[in-house]
């Protein structure tokens, strides 16, 4: 079991938008703005989307959009494309002995 | 160009050792800390270890400390990752990634290396 909580699966239609929660406790995602998200194509790596809640990196679209609130964080993606249909993973800091925890992956459909 | 190269994954039987390198390049190596996530077959991601620039600080998951040695040689530009007594469960492709600025985020991953642990 993952320490953190995700939906196993989402989906959407092309341009709509959806939202993929991940659920933690005060020890990770709801003590600390370290909450990253990370899309990954199969047979492919993961690539960082999201980081420190709400920042993007260089290069990636404005469509993705981060938030938090208490315990759970959310990722956004806005005018879905068939090139989002991926798997998604939040990952946040923690107080514990294991410093980084992941969540157990949402599996996006592009309907 | 910005990449990180795994290497050293392979069939292993259980309880054996096993130690992987990820070659970095096209960044300034020594100034970043680095890590190791992995992902067993059709699973999720899973940190692994943790190292800082200088390789001062080390840190691992409840999951492999006291069996895995993470390290670094800056005049190589390159990560390890020594793994001993090896066990089914940690079978998994082995990600290298870079961690900017020190914080907890992976900004640049390699493409993996898989580790099959099996008799």
């Amino acid at each position: 079991q993952s320490a953190l909580t995700q939906p196993a699966s989402v989906s959407g239609s092309p341009g709509q938008s959806i939202t993929i929660s991940c659920t933690g406790t005060s020890s990770d995602v709801g003590g600390y703005n370290y909450v990253s998200w990370y899309r990954q194509h199969p047979g492919k790596a993961p690539k960082l989307i999201i980081y420190d809640v709400t920042n993007r990196p260089s290069g990636v679209s404005n469509r993705f959009s981060g938030s938090k609130s208490g315990n759970t964080a959310s990722l956004t993606i806005s005018g879905l494309q068939a090139e989002d249909e991926a798997d998604y993973y939040c990952s946040s800091y923690t107080s514990g002995s294991t410093l980084v925890v992941f969540g157990g992956g949402t599996k996006l459909t592009v309907l | 160009e910005v990449q990180l190269l795994e290497s050293g994954g392979g069939l292993v039987q259980p309880g054996g050792s096993l130690r992987l390198s990820c070659a970095a390049s096209g960044f300034t190596f020594s100034t970043n800390a680095m890590a190791w996530v992995r992902q067993a077959p059709g699973k999720g991601l899973e940190w692994v270890s943790a190292i800082s620039g200088s390789g001062g600080s080390r840190y691992y998951a409840d999951s492999v400390r006291g069996r895995f040695t993470i390290s670094r040689d800056n005049s190589k530009n390159t990560v390890y990752l020594q793994m001993n007594s090896l066990r089914a469960e940690d079978t998994a492709v082995y990600y290298c990634a870079r961690r900017p600025d020190g914080g907890w985020r992976f900004d640049l991953w390699g493409r993996g290396s898989l580790v099959t642990v099996s008799s």
